[in-house]
């Protein structure tokens, strides 16, 4: 079957302007992560839905950053006022529920800012 | 808090040599231990897990072993393969959360 998607694969944006970033899970699934990967780095974690509802966002940087699930399935990162510390690749990631089953990452948004 | 330290790399091998990458952690209580790759042009997929001291994850002749004593989860395989070429990262879930806790990763080239 289909795995995650992300959209778009690419994104340039300019500093100080709003951009959102798709994420579809595998269908079915009910747990849906997001997380930051910088240059030379491992991903790094935001934030986890369980269903619609944020049961973790401690990783969310800073207020510039929300996320959204409103039917528990497709999700959306939404970043304010974006600075070129914000370039990095934005990985979704869904799982068939919590405790420990495996998460299948997406390909991947590459976010560059200017 | 939590965090993962794994071998800095590029680690390169000639075909049917034996792999180790170090990984260690730390963490409070009792975490789950992950390896995930990244293959060229690949998104990150479970290479194995373990959920338990003692526990040995295995996957396509990769093991590691969960070793609380020495707070490690190590990987290895005893004759890597060309097509083993990717990007190995360990990674850890803290007791109680969902989230996974990334080392930096470690690039493996073999070459045949």
């Amino acid at each position: 079957g289909a795995g995650v998607s992300q959209t778009p694969s690419n994104k340039v944006t300019e500093k100080g302007k709003y951009v959102e970033l798709r994420c579809d899970p595998i269908s079915g699934h009910t747990a849906l992560y997001w997380y930051r990967q910088s240059l030379g780095q491992g991903p790094e974690f935001l934030i986890y839905f369980q269903g619609t509802g944020a049961a973790d966002d401690s990783g969310l940087p800073n207020d510039r950053f929300f996320a959204v699930r409103p039917e528990g399935s497709v999700s959306t990162l939404k970043i304010q006022r974006t600075e070129r510390g914000d370039s990095a690749v934005y990985l979704c990631a869904s799982s068939p529920g919590p405790n420990l089953y495996e998460q299948y990452f997406g390909p991947g948004t590459r976010l560059t800012v200017t | 808090g939590n965090s993962v330290t794994q071998m800095e790399g590029p680690v390169t091998l000639s075909e049917e040599a034996f792999l180790t990458i170090n990984c260690t952690y730390t963490a409070t209580g009792y975490p789950s231990l992950f390896w995930y790759v990244q293959y060229p042009g690949e998104g990150l997929q479970l290479l194995l897990k373990a959920t338990k001291a003692d526990d040995k994850g295995s996957n396509k002749g990769f093991e590691a072993t969960y070793r609380k004593e020495t707070t490690s989860f190590h990987l290895e395989k005893g004759s890597v393969q060309v097509s083993d070429s990717a990007v190995y990262f360990c990674a850890l879930t803290p007791s109680g959360s969902e989230k996974l806790v990334f080392g930096k990763g470690t690039k493996l080239t073999v070459n045949p």
